[in-house]
């Protein structure tokens, strides 16, 4: 089946620095991604879609600023974590739907964000 | 607004138990609704879905009917086995597709031997 690789897994990186996570969708074409964040305990909550050549759209109180998405080609789907601080550190989760197939939304795994 | 309650885990079973993992939404109109699960290391895979009210999803020998009634979406299997441990997500979506998801927070069953 279709498959969404997501990476970094994990990540551990101190307050101030910026991290980037990838979202690449591996046997298919996907327009558009989407980003969720999924706090401790809490529901996973979609942030931004990302279009691809255009800009995201953003939920309300996502800062754009803060959280860059870049989606330059249609299997990949960038997230950029500015300036990071601790109260980012969350389980992040992107998913793309395949253009082949609109209706079909296939996730990646996740990436665990650890602030110091 | 809109939101997904899902019962609080891990749920913990013996193999050939009965699973219930509770499902109730708040929303305006007639969302479709689905569950979602995520076994250790891959991403959320969708289970089972239903668009409308009565509908009955069933998948893997999972079934969730559609209770317009009470607002839910209960997952069931009448029969759990050692790999269906893994985290159950109750979704709803209001464009009558899946682009914009509302998830519950997830419960982790663990089925044991």
């Amino acid at each position: 089946g279709a498959v969404v690789s997501q990476h970094p897994s994990r990540v551990i990186c101190k307050s101030g620095t910026s991290v980037k996570i990838e979202c690449r969708s591996l046997d298919f074409q996907a327009t558009t991604m989407f980003w969720y964040r999924q706090f401790p305990k809490q529901s996973l909550m979609l942030m931004a879609t990302s279009n691809e050549g255009s800009k995201a759209t953003y939920e309300q109180g996502v800062e754009k600023d803060k959280f860059l998405i870049n989606h330059a080609s249609l299997t990949l789907s960038t997230l950029t974590v500015t300036s990071a601080h601790p109260e980012d550190s969350s389980f992040y989760i992107c998913s793309a739907r395949d253009d082949g197939a609109r209706e079909k939304l296939f996730f990646g795994s996740g990436t665990q964000l650890s602030v110091l | 607004g809109n939101s997904v309650t899902q019962m609080e885990g891990p749920v913990t079973l013996s193999e050939e138990a009965f699973l219930t993992i509770n499902c109730t939404y708040t929303a305006t109109g007639y969302p479709s609704l689905f569950w979602y699960v995520q076994y250790p290391g891959e991403g959320l895979q969708l289970l089972l879905k239903a668009t409308k009210a009565d509908d009955k999803g069933s998948n893997k020998g999972f079934e969730a009917t559609y209770r317009k009634e009470t607002t839910s979406f209960h997952l069931e299997k009448g029969s759990v086995q050692v790999s269906d441990s893994a985290v159950y997500f109750c979704a709803l979506s209001h464009s009558g597709g899946y682009n914009k998801l509302i998830f519950g927070a997830g419960t982790r069953l663990a089925v044991h031997p």
